[in-house]
């Protein structure tokens, strides 16, 4: 049971690059989020999916996309890589209202 | 917009100590509040989810409560180990679209327990 699991770990991208950061998870759980964590900001919820087939925004949306799979997989994207988007990105999943189990993270820096 | 503030920012103790962590959220209207540990380079572990119902939750040496009138929860750690050396991250929980909820967080307390 290896709970909720990110790739890459660690990933550097140049400016106007794109790239797909992926989450799984294995506890059959309806709900999945991305968030980032950036110094002195603390974490903030980019997307989220309430269900398979249902994607919405959070509070930080511009720059990505996501794209929930199924049921076990949501993934998020970055089309045109920016310096502000250097930061630290955690996946979650719950089941519903109830509590959130996080991944490892990936950690990006955009040159 | 709520707004989740963690006092101290961080905090040294020695081993044996008991220690209480400080949350503060300023909407109390929240579905639950949750408790993480973050070791450095890591993600998030959950240590304790209260329900808004609920008035406190424990695990081990750890304890929280939850004063959702006044905008407050605290986490109680008894007998502290250097193991307990981390950032410890408040989140409350606010309802979303289709039955999920966002977590809101504060930006922790690093706490350090000398040997």
């Amino acid at each position: 049971n290896a709970g909720v699991t990110q790739t890459p770990k660690f990933q550097v991208l140049k400016t106007g690059q794109s790239m797909t950061l992926q989450c799984a998870q294995d506890m059959n759980h309806n709900s999945m989020y991305w968030y980032r964590q950036d110094p002195g900001m603390g974490l903030r919820l980019i997307y989220y999916s309430a269900s398979e087939g249902t994607t919405d925004k959070g509070e930080v949306p511009n720059g990505y996309n996501v794209s929930r799979l199924n049921k076990r997989e949501f993934s998020l994207r970055l089309e045109s890589a920016a310096p502000s988007q250097t930061s630290v990105y955690f996946c979650a999943s719950s089941e519903n209202i109830n509590e959130q189990f996080f991944g490892p993270g990936t950690r990006l820096t955009v040159l | 917009k709520q707004e989740v503030t963690q006092i101290p920012a961080a905090l040294s103790v020695p081993e044996g100590e008991n220690l209480v962590l400080n949350c503060s959220f300023t909407d109390s209207a929240i579905y639950n509040l949750q408790w993480f540990r973050q070791d450095p380079g890591k993600g998030l572990t959950s240590l304790l989810l209260i329900q808004s119902s609920q008035r406190e939750q424990t695990s081990g040496r750890l304890n929280a409560s939850l004063d959702k009138s006044s905008g407050r929860s605290t986490l109680y750690i008894a007998a502290s180990q250097p193991g307990d050396s981390a950032t410890y991250l408040c989140a409350v929980g606010e309802e979303l679209q289709g039955g999920s909820e966002k977590l809101v967080f504060g930006k922790g307390t690093k706490l350090t327990v000398n040997p």
